[in-house]
């Protein structure tokens, strides 16, 4: 099974600062790759696909990059509404299994 | 309007069965794929079940044997029959679907990625004497 791993697992930052999250798949998935945002209590909201596709509605601050095993989630100014957790998602298995990373964590410093 | 609302959560004993329903609306559950994801307290999220439009299914190793996915397409829900239940079911169990979403790669080729675009709000499975 292909394993997600995400890096940090939590980070502290400011409103304004730019924000990079790392997600490293265990083996190439070419760029089959999303990218989900969840605030306490609510389901997950979908921000990426395909590794670096905006999700209609999202805004352009949120981006996307990456391929084969390594992809960033990057915030270029964060704003108060993006402190949530956010997860890295893989859909390059075929039967597909569509795993999950472990979530990183972004709080208010 | 186009949305999933799960129903079925309950506090159940070790060994015992449940079984969650995934109500679609604005859009058809047969044409699409669709999952079951999970998420223990204060844990990441867990894939755990698919079924292809075409009705062949798929499971996390966790659950495999154990948990069954299906769908009634003249109700247009999805459901997720959970057996043998554990202490480490215990989740928020959301509902998903799979969309195609499409992206042009060069001229005159689309790919197609599939990603979780429509969620749930989530029903509770609590496994507990």
């Amino acid at each position: 099974d292909i394993q997600l791993t995400q890096s940090p697992s939590s980070l502290s930052a400011s409103v304004g600062d730019r924000v990079t999250i790392t997600c490293r798949a265990s083996q190439s998935i070419r760029n089959y790759l999303n990218w989900y945002q969840q605030k306490p209590g609510k389901a997950p909201k979908l921000l990426i696909y395909g590794a670096s596709s905006l999700q209609s509605g999202v805004p352009s601050r949120f981006s996307g990059s990456g391929s084969g095993t390594d992809f960033t989630l990057t915030i270029s100014s964060l704003q108060p509404v993006d402190f949530a957790t956010y997860y890295c998602q893989q859909s390059y298995n075929n039967p597909y299994m569509y795993s999950f990373g472990q979530g990183t964590k972004l709080e208010i410093k | 309007e186009v949305q999933l609302v799960e129903s079925g959560g309950d506090l159940v004993q070790p060994g015992g069965s449940l079984r969650l329903s995934c109500a679609a609306s604005g859009f058809t559950v047969s044409s699409n794929y669709m999952n079951w994801v999970r998420q223990a307290p204060g844990k990441g999220l867990e894939w755990v079940s698919v079924i292809y439009s075409g009705g062949s299914t798929n499971f996390a190793d966790s659950v495999k044997g154990r948990f069954t996915i299906s769908r009634d397409n003249s109700k247009n829900t999805l459901y997720l029959q959970m057996n043998s239940l554990r202490a480490e079911d215990t989740a928020v169990y959301y509902c998903a679907r799979a969309a195609k979403l499409s992206v042009i790669a060069g001229r005159d080729y689309t790919e197609l990625y599939d990603a979780f675009d429509i969620w749930g709000q989530g029903t509770l499975v609590t496994v507990s004497s």
